[in-house]
């Protein structure tokens, strides 16, 4: 079955500096990727996924991130982090042929230091 | 606006009582999911549907039921058989076919037992 590891519950970060939330999946075949974002007391929203187009992805609120094969990855990176980005990270996958299903990890929580 | 409404926001429960968490969306999705949220445990799928009047048990169903009469409506019970319901729980949906779609959410219903 599908897996999905996000490397550190909690990451803290100054606020302008790089922020990089780590994700790894297992599926030998490319699934199709998918980074949300989630604040206290609300859904998810999506801020990006990848689904076998360009490997470089950029999404909502200066989000970006970067399909890798060779190291089954998909790393969420902003090059500045703002006090507004502190929230609950989450990658998902959703395998090719499995309709829409979606397998998350769980979950990174961004703080931001002023 | 299309989207997903969940109610109520807050529900609290007596022992012994099946409680019912309703979703209701207006974005045409023929699939619709049920997700438990713990902390730090990510996202855990109780049940979904592909289409109405079918659904299916998602990884930790035992305790809960759900119907779907209707396109826009997957309600959720949480019966007397959970023992432990307190938690967040997350509806979504998503177009049933074409691979790589995201799903949508809604903004949660936060069960506590009294």
């Amino acid at each position: 079955a599908q897996s999905v590891t996000q490397l550190g519950s909690h990451v803290s970060v100054s606020e302008g500096a790089l922020v990089l939330l780590r994700c790894n999946y297992s599926s030998s075949v490319p699934p199709y990727l998918f980074w949300y974002v989630q604040y206290p007391n609300q859904g998810l929203q999506l801020l990006l996924k990848y689904t076998s187009a360009a490997t470089l992805v950029k999404g909502i609120n200066g989000f970006e991130a970067e399909f890798k094969k060779s190291e089954t990855s998909f790393h969420l990176t902003k090059p500045s982090a703002h006090m507004s980005d502190a929230a609950e990270y989450f990658c998902a996958v959703s395998e090719v042929n499995a309709g829409n299903m979606l397998t998350f990890g769980g979950g990174t929580r961004l703080m931001v230091k002023p | 606006d299309g989207g997903i409404t969940q109610s109520p926001k807050y529900l609290f429960r007596k022992e012994g009582q099946n409680v019912t968490l309703s979703c209701e969306q207006n974005l045409n999705h023929d699939a619709m999911y049920w997700y438990r949220q713990d902390p730090g445990q990510g996202l855990r799928l109780i049940y979904y549907s592909q289409i109405v009047n079918d659904f299916q048990k998602g990884d930790i169903a035992e305790g809960y039921s759900v119907s779907r009469e209707k396109k826009e409506s997957f309600p959720l019970t949480v019966t007397s058989a959970q023992k432990n319901p307190t938690a967040f729980y997350l509806c979504a949906s998503s177009i049933r076919t074409g691979g790589g779609q995201p799903q949508h959410f809604g903004d949660g219903t936060r069960l506590s037992i009294l």
